[in-house]
């Protein structure tokens, strides 16, 4: 199994400021996801990073996947409520492995 | 992208009982997957149904504890069997769109009384 962590666990910010979340591995990833997840619901794919070095905007959202294919970010500009939810990063084929998570807070 | 329908969206069990999720695809899918989650945290995978045959299992988690049915290319059931309160968590099911961009249903929010 290809082990995901991400960092940190725990984010709140204040709208309107900005926030990076990281993912991290040792193993080298084909692709990699981030996923949204909100109470109650299930986690909804927000993106795929699939080459090194490559960077993704989705409106506020800036994804970045490692040059060496390891490692993941998520960079949110000027942060609404909206944005609050249970972030998490994902690779592997078929069978996908999670990172633990960042649970991101931003207060109105 | 896949629409998945995940009923119960929760539940309330008494220990010792069981309790079947469903799991209904809006298109033909090879593998399902079902998961479990625990509030804020990340995916356990229990298993990986495939239509035809028995559900390949993580390590952890056993056919008995979770027996999955797969009766089609669409379908899918995951039993939580003889209940107690540590299983009390979120149960989802999920498809994939080519090789690695996973899809959800809402999820099966689970409390053991």
């Amino acid at each position: 199994t290809q082990l995901l962590e991400q960092s940190p666990q725990f984010l709140s910010i204040q709208e309107g400021e900005n926030l990076t979340v990281y993912c991290n591995s040792s193993s080298v990833f084909s692709s990699l996801q981030w996923y949204r997840q909100e109470p109650g619901e299930g986690p909804v794919l927000l993106v795929t990073v699939v080459t090194g070095g490559e960077v993704k905007k989705l409106k506020r959202l800036t994804f970045q996947f490692g040059d060496a294919r390891k490692d993941s970010s998520l960079h949110i500009t000027a942060a609404q409520p909206g944005d609050t939810g249970l972030y998490l990063c994902a690779g592997g084929d078929y069978k996908l492995s999670f990172g633990a998570g960042t649970t991101v807070t931003v207060r109105a | 992208s896949a629409v998945i329908s995940q009923k119960p969206s929760r539940d309330i069990c008494q220990r010792g009982t069981s309790l079947t999720i469903q799991c209904q695809v809006d298109s033909q899918v090879t593998m399902m997957f079902w998961y479990r989650q625990q509030p804020g945290q990340s995916l356990t995978l229990i298993a990986t149904a495939n239509q035809g045959s028995e559900a390949t299992y993580e390590s952890g988690f056993v056919i008995d504890k979770f027996p999955i049915s797969r009766p089609n290319l669409t379908f899918s059931t995951l039993t939580v069997s003889n209940m107690s309160p540590e299983d009390s968590s979120i149960y989802l099911c999920s498809v994939l769109q080519g090789f690695d961009e996973a899809f959800f249903g809402q999820g099966t929010r689970l409390t053991v009384v």
